[in-house]
């Protein structure tokens, strides 16, 4: 089984702060994705990630930055986060024509 | 650009019965990938069934079967026998290939309960 991980299940962070989130798959898979899940709006695509170092912008990549430095992880950084950033975030790895998703960081920003 | 509309945002089914999930989208590609994802309460996102538009035969994963229907770009997930395990959140997704890469677009979801 493809297994998707999050570092953490919940944060809760301050305006203005640096916040990382990590996600680490299993299966060499060469593409991840980071979406946030809002209610009523559904998931929209963050960043995605096809190679190492490799990096494109989703649909609303403002207020983030990514980071591949190896293959199996993929971080999501808020360079300053703010309270507009709370909100569920997820982590996709594909493989087998299919994506697969870790359990979710729900972020709250105070 | 490619739009995913999901008409039902909330559905109850009784315990055993069956339940038919709506979606059609809106594309002008003629290779993709249709997907329906299940998320229970706990958070985790769940692959329930794929279905390659290329191919013609519905695809069907034990309980869970899709209607395909490429001309009308309808793709309706009918869960049979319903569980309360079933009870969820259903997103209903589209992707394409871009060039390497791709980008998978999603409805605003279904939420589905299943009642003893």
């Amino acid at each position: 089984d493809v297994k998707v991980t999050q570092s953490s299940r919940y944060l809760v962070k301050r305006t203005g702060e640096k916040v990382f989130l990590e996600c680490v798959q299993d299966m060499d898979h060469e593409n991840m994705f980071w979406y946030r899940q809002d209610p009523g709006l559904g998931l929209r695509l963050i960043y995605f990630s096809y190679d190492v170092k490799m990096k494109e912008k989703g649909d609303i990549p403002e207020g983030y930055s990514v980071s591949r430095e190896k293959k199996e992880r993929f971080s999501l950084i808020l360079e300053s986060a703010s309270t507009n950033q709370t909100s569920m975030y997820l982590c996709a790895s594909r493989g087998s024509g299919a994506q697969y998703f870790g359990p979710g960081t729900r972020l709250l920003v105070l | 650009a490619q739009t995913v509309t999901q008409s039902q945002p909330e559905m109850s089914v009784q315990e055993a019965e069956t339940v038919t999930l709506s979606c059609t989208y809106d594309t002008s590609e003629n290779n993709y990938y249709l997907f329906w994802y299940k998320q229970p309460p706990s958070r985790q996102m769940i692959l329930v069934i794929r279905q390659e538009a290329y191919k013609q035969q519905n695809a069907t994963e034990n309980r869970f079967s899709v209607n395909f229907q490429k001309a009308a770009k309808s793709f309706s997930l009918k869960i049979s026998d319903s569980q309360l395990g079933d009870t969820a959140m259903y997103f209903c997704a589209f992707m394409k290939f871009q060039g390497g890469s791709e980008k998978l677009v999603f409805g605003k979801g279904t939420k589905l309960t299943v009642n003893p």
